[in-house]
């Protein structure tokens, strides 16, 4: 029989809009937390980080929001371009070591 | 720095075949996970090294998987016999250490197919 594939939740933007992509987290240890992009046949790439002590972190037309109240995390792309186009995952550390576990990412589709 | 390298970037084996995959970490960084990733499952953490020791190998799917790191500047992961479910991409990452604050560096993958 067919296989289901892994369901990838699918944001579609105007070029030039802002986008928002969304994870949450279950574990309340989780101390460090980094979005990942993954362009097609590449590895994923590092996009920003940011630390449980801080609320807000600002990059080069990026924003990672925290909130560790309801265990949400988001990436907020400004002026989204086409290159933007790619795959998304938050992920995270717990306790301040070493495994750093993947949420299911978002696919963002950049529309010219 | 050339990133993390892994090799080969493509695989086409036959079921029952052994496979083995390799990494390069980022030299300097002591820490190194071994990702497999599918349509079905997402990014899974196989395993991981912690100066050149396994520290956590829970995500192994089973004794057919097994990995190893002789030294701080190689790993490899090896499949052994091969089934057409262990069909994947598999990453190589590293990183420095338990430095809070530092990311992991992927590898461009080896895409293993298995007939």
């Amino acid at each position: 029989g067919e296989s289901v594939g892994l369901h990838l939740p699918t944001l579609s933007v105007q070029e030039g809009d802002n986008s928002i992509i969304n994870c949450a987290y279950s574990n309340s240890a989780s101390d460090y937390f980094i979005w990942y992009k993954q362009e097609s046949g590449k590895g994923p790439q590092f996009i920003i980080d940011i630390r449980s002590n801080m609320d807000k972190r600002q990059g080069q037309r990026v924003t990672v929001l925290l909130n560790k109240t309801v265990k949400h995390l988001s990436l907020q792309i400004a002026a989204t371009q086409p290159g933007d186009s790619a795959v998304y995952f938050c992920a995270e550390i717990v306790n301040a070591g070493n495994m750093l576990t993947f949420g299911g990412g978002t696919r963002l589709m950049v529309k010219p | 720095d050339a990133g993390v390298i892994q090799s080969p970037r493509h695989e086409v084996t036959e079921m029952g075949q052994e496979v083995t995959l390799r990494c390069k970490p980022i030299s300097g960084h002591n820490s190194l996970f071994w990702y497999r990733q599918t349509m079905m499952r997402g990014l899974e953490l196989l395993i991981y090294f912690n100066n050149n020791v396994p520290i956590d190998d829970s995500g192994m799917p089973e004794d057919r998987f097994s990995a190893k790191m002789p030294n701080a500047s190689f790993s490899t992961l090896k499949i052994q016999p091969s089934e057409p479910r262990d069909s994947a991409v598999y990453f190589c990452a590293s990183r420095t250490g338990t430095v809070p604050g530092t990311e992991a560096f992927f590898g461009q993958g080896t895409r293993l197919t298995v007939v």
